[in-house]
């Protein structure tokens, strides 16, 4: 089946600084991954849709100089937080689209002190 | 724009019941996906059971089965014989079909707790 590793699990840093979630898919070829932020007890939120080797598409409302998306293979795609402040804390999970549909990352727990 | 609505926020079974979780949609598509995801306390993201639109069998995996009314816009998951591994939160999500880059679009969830 379709593997889809995202690092860290957790992380806290400091307010002001910047922070870099990997997702990697393991097994297969991912053209185009998917970056969500997680609520405590609530949905999913769609944040940017990456395609290799092109530009994010981000969802209204999402900030694209604060949350940058790279996919530069077809395996990687990394977003980073820039300037992280507080309200930046949250869950972040990433899908990435193969052959076997959607397979989601384990997530990240981001804590900004 | 696709919608998904769950109306149930929260829910409860006790553990070998059965119980049904609800979820309507609302698109403009003729050809599309349908998912149910579990979502533990782990946070990790499961594939429950998958229907595609065009199919008018009624997906089922194992204990879990689904209810899917295409014209009435409903797509309800039955979960039997519940176990206390059931509970978690539960997403319905659609994705209308024809491209590898479509996205999801997710139901606000129901928690579902089995209980001893």
């Amino acid at each position: 089946g379709a593997v889809v590793s995202q690092h860290p699990s957790r992380v806290i840093c400091k307010s002001g600084t910047s922070v870099k979630i990997e997702c990697r898919s393991l097994d297969f070829q991912a053209t185009t991954m998917f970056w969500y932020r997680q609520f405590p007890k609530k949905s999913l939120m769609l944040m940017a849709t990456s395609n290799e080797g092109s530009k994010a598409t981000y969802e209204q409302g999402v900030e694209k100089d604060k949350f940058l998306i790279n996919h530069a293979s077809l395996t990687l795609s990394t977003l980073t937080v820039t300037s992280a402040h507080p309200e930046d804390s949250s869950f972040y999970i990433c899908s990435a689209s193969g052959v076997y549909g959607y397979t989601f990352g384990s997530g990240t727990r981001l804590t900004v002190v | 724009a696709q919608t998904v609505t769950q109306s149930q926020p929260e829910m409860s079974v006790q553990e070998a019941e059965t119980v049904t979780l609800s979820c309507t949609y609302d698109t403009s598509e003729s050809n599309y996906y349908l998912f149910w995801y579990k979502q533990p306390p782990s946070r990790q993201m499961i594939l429950v059971i998958r229907q595609e639109a065009y199919k008018q069998q009624n997906a089922t995996e194992n204990r879990f089965s689904v209810n899917f009314q295409k014209a009435a816009k409903s797509f309800s998951l039955k979960i039997s014989d519940s176990q206390l591994g059931d509970t978690a939160m539960y997403f319905c999500a659609f994705m209308k079909s024809g491209g590898s880059n479509y996205k999801l679009t997710f139901g606000k969830g129901t928690l579902l707790t089995v209980n001893p």
